[in-house]
């Protein structure tokens, strides 16, 4: 799978939009970008996942690159539960179930 | 949505030890499944890929003799740690894909990790 590449921390005012990037240049034509955070000592929690068209669902929103070497992750209207680390992965698809490769993430902290 | 359940949350054991955890796909078949380990503030690692019916694969550097995973039916798959020793000590998460078929719509969800302690 393609590695990523997110900023190690970002800070986000609570009701602000959260802006998080990801770079991921060796990405191939069947890997898809998934989004991932999570919450101090829990499992991680799927946002959302894309190929190359921009998507929105109930949590976030993701914009890929024309090029499709780098996403943004944008939660609209971040709250104070949105704290966390957030991990950008590229995952290939196969036709069966393939593993997630997690990377270091980048930790979202949201503040009043 | 579809919902995998860990068992136990948290265990506490003694050196030498084993340790069984749980890992259910409560809404789902899943065919394969997936265990990691966690160490505070470090990225998740994956340990090995559970196969029902069939044997587990390893990552490299994974003991399969320390690490016996066991995904016995669709919805079931065991991890347990065997002879524990405190460098064992680790958050351990399952996954399982929701595998609806196409690359448009599965997802892997997570359990909720367990946290295990070995003195």
């Amino acid at each position: 799978d393609a590695k990523t590449t997110q900023p190690t921390s970002m800070d986000c005012a609570e009701g602000r939009a959260a802006n998080l990037p990801c770079n991921h240049s060796t990405i191939s034509g069947n890997e898809y970008v998934y989004w991932y955070r999570q919450i101090h000592s829990q499992g991680p929690q799927y946002i959302i996942h894309g190929l190359k068209n921009n998507e929105t669902n109930e949590m976030a929103s993701l914009i890929i690159t024309e090029d499709r070497k780098s996403s943004t992750l944008i939660l609209p209207h971040a709250t104070l539960r949105d704290t966390a680390v957030y991990y950008c992965i590229v995952r290939g698809w196969f036709g069966t179930a393939s593993k997630l490769t997690f990377g270091t993430g980048t930790r979202l902290q949201v503040t009043l | 949505g579809a919902v995998v359940s860990q068992h136990p949350s948290r265990v506490i054991c003694k050196s030498g030890t084993s340790v069984k955890i749980e890992c259910r796909s409560l809404d789902f078949q899943a065919t394969t499944m997936f265990w990691y380990r966690q160490f505070p503030k470090k990225s998740l690692m994956l340990m090995a890929t559970s196969n029902e019916g069939s044997k587990a694969t390893y990552e490299q550097g994974v003991e399969k003799d320390k690490f016996l995973i066991n995904h016995a039916s669709l919805t079931l798959s065991t991890l347990t740690v065997t002879s524990a020793h405190p460098e064992d000590s680790s958050f351990y998460i399952c996954s399982a894909g929701d595998q609806t078929g196409t690359p448009t719509n599965e997802k892997l969800f997570f359990g909720s990790g367990t946290q295990l302690s070995v003195l």
